[in-house]
């Protein structure tokens, strides 16, 4: 199962920030964040990930909270073709080879609708 | 273009039929996936491996074989499917099954059991 909680949708205006949270209070100590997107029909799409510190890219910053229990994503100007599904993951850092605790394992993310 | 390649992008078949779905990376990656996804459902992790041996396979009907000859390649052949068995199917790639590594994923084959 799914050790993250997002809102089920979401609506932004074209060209202001999107914040999608995500909760994961049962997050260990060796769990990265990962967000990812899926824009209809086509396969899941990287954005970032983190461990404890804030992350910015190319695509997006991740801001974790100081306890590791939540995080933000934020697309800071959206576009109409940032209409997504956005995936938060935690999936494990650091274990013996052969366990399952590192595989990706989605929920049902937060549907993202970006608005002219 | 994701370096993930799958094809192909849609395939019809009976319940009788066998097919096979093929995936293939040259991103220099040791640990591939397959995905399923529904309609309206969570992608489901089917089977993962790494440095071609198998290590996952989520309770998935024998129905299902993957078969993966190469770190570059991997496969998902298919007999006697369902309807219910009409999905989404992605594969995925990554240096390596834990943390610190992105997955990249495929177009998906869309599959219709008919």
């Amino acid at each position: 199962d799914a050790k993250t909680t997002q809102p089920p949708s979401m609506d932004c205006a074209e060209g202001r920030a999107a914040n999608l949270p995500c909760n994961h209070s049962t997050i260990s100590g060796n769990e990265y964040v990962y967000w990812y997107r899926q824009i209809h029909s086509q396969g899941p799409q990287y954005i970032i990930h983190g461990l404890k510190n804030n992350e910015t890219n190319e695509m997006a910053s991740l801001i974790i909270t100081e306890d590791r229990k939540s995080s933000t994503l934020i697309l800071p100007h959206a576009t109409l073709r940032d209409t997504a599904v956005y995936y938060c993951i935690v999936r494990v850092a650091f274990m013996n080879y052969g366990g399952s605790q590192g595989n990706l394992i989605f929920g049902k993310g937060t549907k993202l609708s970006v608005k002219p | 273009e994701t370096g993930v390649t799958q094809t192909p992008r849609h395939l019809v078949m009976g319940m009788t039929n066998k097919k096979s779905l093929k995936c293939e990376q040259h991103l220099g990656h040791n640990a591939m996936y397959w995905y399923k996804q529904s309609a309206k459902k969570p992608l489901e992790l089917m089977f993962v491996y790494n440095f071609k041996e198998q290590t996952e396979n989520n309770s998935v009907p024998s129905r299902f074989s993957p078969e993966c000859p190469n770190s570059s390649h991997l496969f998902l052949h298919l007999h006697t499917l369902q309807p219910e068995d009409s999905a989404l199917y992605l594969c995925a790639s990554s240096q390596g099954e834990l943390g610190n590594t992105e997955a990249f994923f495929g177009q998906g084959t869309r599959l219709t059991v008919v």
